[in-house]
């Protein structure tokens, strides 16, 4: 069975800093995806890393896919209140997604 | 171009009581998917209809069942509802499973 482990499960953090989080698997996924969560809404789609060591960036988000297809990481370079939000990673195989239970961020301004 | 579309967005049902959730997307997408989302747990696949004509279960399928009416709409329904299916319920299209369209959610309450 195939599962995804999110670290931290919440952040905290002043407007400014950077922080990274993270997504582990003992499985080896085609693909993962991150999406992000706001209250009452449902996620959206950041990014898909499908290469081992891939570095995809989108603004101030970095996101990396290990070597071994894994794990990933998302990186923000100072985070902005806007950044605040539930993150979730998925992968799976075929139509059958699964999905981490996700890092709740909470950036003050 | 409303993307995927959800109702009703909230409700409160007795145990026992039987219910449907409507969902409808205007991408022109084949695929479309059911997940519940509690907390701590991220989301989970209730079922998902690869195509029109066809569904498949999901991770957790007990109690559900779903039907794909046409390419646009794709409903859950709960037969006898438990107050363990308390729940946002989460429907979702895509043209590829990698990249995946949310509907805002409707959120289920069973006494």
């Amino acid at each position: 069975t195939q599962l995804l482990e999110q670290s931290p499960q919440f952040l905290s953090i002043q407007e400014g800093e950077n922080l990274t989080v993270y997504c582990n698997s003992s499985s080896v996924f085609s693909s993962l995806q991150w999406y992000r969560q706001e209250p009452g809404e449902g996620p959206v789609l950041l990014v898909t890393v499908v290469t081992g060591g891939e570095v995809k960036k989108l603004k101030r988000l970095t996101f990396q896919f290990g070597d071994a297809r894994k794990d990933s990481s998302l990186h923000i370079t100072a985070a902005q209140p806007g950044d605040t939000g539930l993150y979730l990673c998925a992968g799976g195989e075929g139509f059958k997604t699964i999905f981490g239970a996700g890092t709740r961020l909470f950036v003050k301004a | 171009n409303a993307g995927v579309t959800q109702t009703p967005k909230f409700q409160v049902l007795k145990t026992g009581q039987s219910m449907t959730l409507q969902c409808a997307q205007d991408m022109n997408h084949n695929s479309m998917y059911w997940y519940r989302q509690d907390p701590g747990m991220g989301l989970r696949l209730i079922y998902y209809s690869a195509s029109e004509g066809t569904t498949d279960k999901g991770e957790v399928p007990n109690g559900y069942n779903v039907s794909r009416l046409n390419k646009r709409e794709f409903s859950l329904r709960l037969e006898s509802a438990a107050p363990s299916q308390t729940s946002v319920y989460f429907c979702a299209s895509s043209v590829r499973a990698e990249t995946q369209y949310f509907g805002p959610g409707t959120r289920l309450l069973v006494l």
